[in-house]
């Protein structure tokens, strides 16, 4: 069956570190992969996109890994801030055609002052 | 201000009545979506529309309803045949929907509780 996986422990940082989560995924192929953002009782903010032939995108702070052979997709956030504070979604292209993202659980991140 | 917008914010509902939540969006999207989030839980595909006039059923389409008369709006309908309404709703829009991947834009969505 398709699954995405993301870490459902939260990540826990100090300020000025450089944060990492993970996406990993089983039984797809997608041209193309998102990251969001979501703060408490918010909808979701667009952050990057990386599409199945780059194998990094960088936005300010912001880095995207995408490896289709290992399936998984690293967004890292260096010189992190409280501000960064918030779940981190990815979201994959869906199988069949329909082109429409399916989302991950997300994982929290924590950063500390 | 370009955006989405959904209301109310909060909404509370008697079980076996139907409700209707809105979503608009000046953004001049042809795609819109409806997800339903559980805490813990990923975003779930309740309805999508390509253009206006026309929608598909996503993933959890059971004991909803959409309609896509205008452009800018996208309301739901969560029926009493629903059996766990309670959850927070996200609509969302895109350019389009096509292959190559389009960021969406969301809303700021609604929390439903049906008691």
């Amino acid at each position: 069956s398709q699954k995405i996986e993301q870490n459902s422990e939260a990540l826990n940082i100090q300020e000025g570190k450089t944060a990492t989560l993970t996406c990993n995924y089983t039984n797809y192929s997608p041209a193309y992969l998102q990251w969001y953002r979501q703060d408490p009782g918010r909808g979701p903010v667009f952050l990057l996109l990386i599409r199945e032939n780059e194998k990094e995108k960088r936005k300010e702070r912001l880095k995207v890994t995408f490896d289709t052979t290992l399936k998984q997709s690293l967004f890292h956030i260096t010189a992190s801030q409280p501000a960064d504070s918030a779940t981190y979604l990815c979201a994959l292209e869906s199988s069949g055609g329909s082109y429409i993202p399916t989302f991950g659980r997300g994982t929290s991140l924590i950063v500390h002052p | 201000d370009g955006g989405i917008t959904q209301s109310p914010k909060y909404l509370f509902r008697k079980e076996g009545q139907n409700v209707t939540l809105s979503c608009e969006q000046n953004l001049n999207h042809d795609a819109m979506y409806w997800y339903r989030q559980d805490p813990g839980q990923g975003l779930r595909l309740i309805y999508y529309s390509q253009i206006v006039n026309d929608f598909q059923k996503g993933d959890i389409a059971e004991g909803y309803s959409v309609s896509r008369e205008k452009k800018e709006s996208f309301p739901l309908t969560v029926t009493s045949a629903q059996k766990n309404p309670t959850a927070f709703y996200l609509c969302a829009s895109s350019p389009s929907l096509g292959p190559g991947g389009y960021e969406q834009y969301f809303g700021p969505g609604t929390r439903l509780t049906v008691t």
